[in-house]
């Protein structure tokens, strides 16, 4: 099946600083989803993009779907960024079902 | 997020207890997900419901028992659970425009279960 991978697995950063984090999938995908989990568990949509950037306020997103990478940006971070990130892609196997890659836990320090 | 709520927020059950939880869609979506969020494990898909009728049931054990009534309501029903169950279960639910091509999903809040 298809593997999604993210990096790093781990990041911290003092507020202000800006970060890049990256999620890779093996094989085409018709969509890829990122999302914010926050301390309490719930998944929070940030993006929805197949390909392309799209751009919502201090975050951006990028999917090159030809090299199956997708970048996530957080400029200018804030405590309140802190949390786990996802990336997710659909598999179509009689039913879409998101297959998640495992994660980038980020750490904004004050 | 209010478009899909998920009830309860926690719950403690023994091994012979039974117990349900419920999930409920606001967006007038036609489709609804179970997902299992273990410790140190990616989220995993356990159910889908399409048009109310379960499409994927990806290989979970018989001791849960989803139930999709209608196109806003998913119940999961548990019963003899095992303690390696315990982890955060989130609902979500996606507007399938053709059939296995769904689009954007979104999620609950989750029920943190713990099974003692």
């Amino acid at each position: 099946g298809i593997q999604v991978e993210q990096s790093p697995p781990d990041l911290i950063l003092q507020e202000g600083a800006n970060s890049t984090l990256r999620c890779n999938f093996s094989d085409s995908v018709n969509n890829l989803q990122w999302f914010h989990q926050n301390p309490w568990g719930q998944l929070i949509n940030l993006f929805y993009i197949p390909s392309g950037t799209k751009q919502n306020g201090r975050l951006s997103a990028t999917t090159v779907a030809t090299e199956r990478y997708s970048l996530l940006y957080i400029s200018s971070s804030q405590t309140t960024d802190s949390g786990v990130y996802f990336c997710a892609v659909p598999i179509i196997q009689g039913a879409q079902k998101l297959v998640f890659g495992q994660g980038t836990r980020l750490t904004i320090n004050p | 997020e209010t478009g899909v709520t998920q009830t309860p927020r926690h719950l403690v059950m023994g091994m012979t207890n039974k117990k349900s939880l419920k999930c409920e869609q606001h967006l007038g979506h036609n489709a609804m997900y179970w997902y299992k969020q273990s410790a140190k494990k990616p989220l995993e898909l356990m159910f889908v419901y399409s048009l109310e009728e379960r499409v994927e049931n990806n290989s979970v054990p018989s001791r849960f028992s989803p139930e999709c009534p209608n196109s806003s309501h998913l119940f999961l029903h548990l019963h003899t659970l095992q303690p390696e169950d315990s982890a955060l279960y989130l609902c979500a639910s996606s507007q399938e425009e053709v059939v296995g091509h769904g689009r954007e999903q979104y999620f609950g809040p989750g029920t943190r279960l713990t099974v003692t």
